[in-house]
């Protein structure tokens, strides 16, 4: 596809569910990354991936959060035994390399609501 | 660690009118990168502009331009002849250019509003 694209656009699950959500990056992006948004701690940064590996995990708010990457393109961010506090829109981005020289490209996010 | 301020929740224009965005940021390095990136409801980060610290010219694009003041810490966004479709959250927003994490780290955001 021509941008980054995310799945599902909107997910709703009930406290202690599992969740994952998927990133598709720019075919030829090296570099991924994913962020939260929420509306009492903004834009934070989840953890970087440069190519199947990840360098920086360290936004990662607890063990309940795990990400993987495979074949260097698509991600999935998975949330165990989900809580409210995990409410948040997931944006994920990618870049062609890791260089600070580089742009990153948004998706459209997934709205996460746990109930 | 570094820290990104923007001081204005919310922000108004009239349409074709000019406006500036503030923001600050904090930082002990001399090299980095600022971004400022628009998000209208549809929740897609679109980049508008972005700086190099080590470039002394400020960086423009169309009707967007910027303000740097690398001794000040400061970073502000103009928006020329704003348009309705400028109505969205702006981000400003920082990255490093080596050493570590390649992570932006963002401003809480100022909402503008285009009125007609």
């Amino acid at each position: 596809g021509a941008g980054v694209s995310q799945s599902p656009s909107n997910k709703v699950t009930e406290k202690g569910k599992d969740v994952e959500l998927r990133c598709d990056p720019i075919s030829g992006h090296t570099a991924l990354y994913w962020y939260r948004q929420s509306l009492g701690q903004g834009l934070e940064f989840l953890i970087y991936f440069q190519g199947n590996s990840a360098p920086d995990k360290s936004g990662l708010p607890s063990d309940r959060f795990s990400a993987e990457r495979t074949g260097g393109s698509v991600s999935t961010l998975t949330i165990q035994r989900t809580q409210q506090e995990d409410s948040a829109v997931y944006l994920c981005a990618s870049s062609f390399s890791s260089g600070s020289a580089d742009t990153q490209y948004f998706g459209p996010g997934t709205r996460l609501t746990v109930l | 660690a570094q820290t990104v301020t923007q001081s204005q929740p919310e922000m108004s224009v009239q349409e074709a009118e000019t406006v500036t965005l503030s923001c600050t940021y904090d930082t002990s390095e001399s090299d980095y990168y600022l971004f400022w990136y628009k998000q209208p409801p549809s929740r897609q980060m679109i980049l508008v502009i972005r700086q190099e610290a080590y470039k002394q010219q400020n960086a423009t694009e169309n009707r967007f331009s910027v303000n740097f003041q690398k001794a000040a810490k400061s970073f502000s966004l103009k928006i020329s002849d704003s348009q309705l479709g400028d109505a969205a959250m702006y981000f400003c927003a920082y990255r490093r250019t080596q050493g570590g994490s390649e992570k932006l780290v963002f401003g809480k955001g100022t909402k503008l509003t285009v009125n007609p």
